[in-house]
């Protein structure tokens, strides 16, 4: 089976950065993605990764180890409007499975 | 494109009712996925198609689940007989190859 495992809750303020870290477990990986998800909405495609290393999309950036079966996504500079949650997922043999999901509060 | 369009965005059934959801994936996406939101399950994947066959099932809660994939650019998720157990926001997602999949605005389902 698959497992993801990332932090239910993460408060940061306005301007900082924060880290959500994802720890995996599953056969057959073919990459990890992450989503953001703002109430109400539906998931949006945020970045992935097939390879180890960083990728940078503006504010937001996304790591992968696949010897530690590890990802991260970091939020640089953050703004309000980043309040929301954020999935991280692994692809899997054509699957695409979702983590539970970390709910970010950006404070003032 | 239009973007992965899912109806009805609200249903309100009674208990018993037979529930049908409905997608139509980006065209030339060929895979599309079927997920079951709320809060204390997340989002789970239902059932997934590629080329419009069925690969994955094994996420359908039970037989009252079925889908049904009839062609590239329709998808039918059914619940029949519904139950308040149901009641959640149903994605349909799509995508093209093993990178960004598209997600539909989602159904929501109450089972009253």
């Amino acid at each position: 089976g698959q497992s993801l495992e990332q932090p239910s809750e993460v408060t940061a303020v306005e301007g900082a950065i924060v880290q959500i870290n994802c720890t995996y477990q599953t056969s057959g990986f073919y990459g990890l993605s992450w989503y953001q998800q703002h109430d109400g909405g539906a998931p949006t495609f945020l970045s992935y990764n097939a390879l180890d290393g960083l990728e940078e999309t503006g504010r937001f950036s996304s790591f992968l180890s696949r010897s530690d079966s590890y990802g991260y996504l970091l939020l640089q500079e953050l703004q309000m409007k980043d309040s929301a949650s954020y999935f991280c997922a692994v692809s899997n043999t054509g699957k695409l499975i979702f983590g539970q999901g970390t709910t970010l509060q950006v404070k003032p | 494109d239009a973007g992965v369009i899912q109806s009805p965005r609200h249903e309100v059934t009674e208990m018993g009712q037979e529930v049908t959801l409905r997608c139509k994936p980006i065209s030339g996406h060929n895979s599309l996925f079927w997920y079951r939101q709320t809060m204390m399950r997340g989002l789970e994947l239902l059932i997934y198609f590629n080329n419009n066959v069925p690969i994955d099932d094994s996420g359908m809660p039970e037989d009252r689940f079925s889908a049904k994939m009839p062609n590239a650019s329709f998808s039918t998720l059914k619940i029949q007989p519904s139950e308040p157990r149901d009641s959640a926001v149903y994605f349909c997602a799509s995508l093209a190859v093993n990178t960004e999949a598209f997600f539909g605005q989602g159904t929501r389902l109450t089972v009253v």
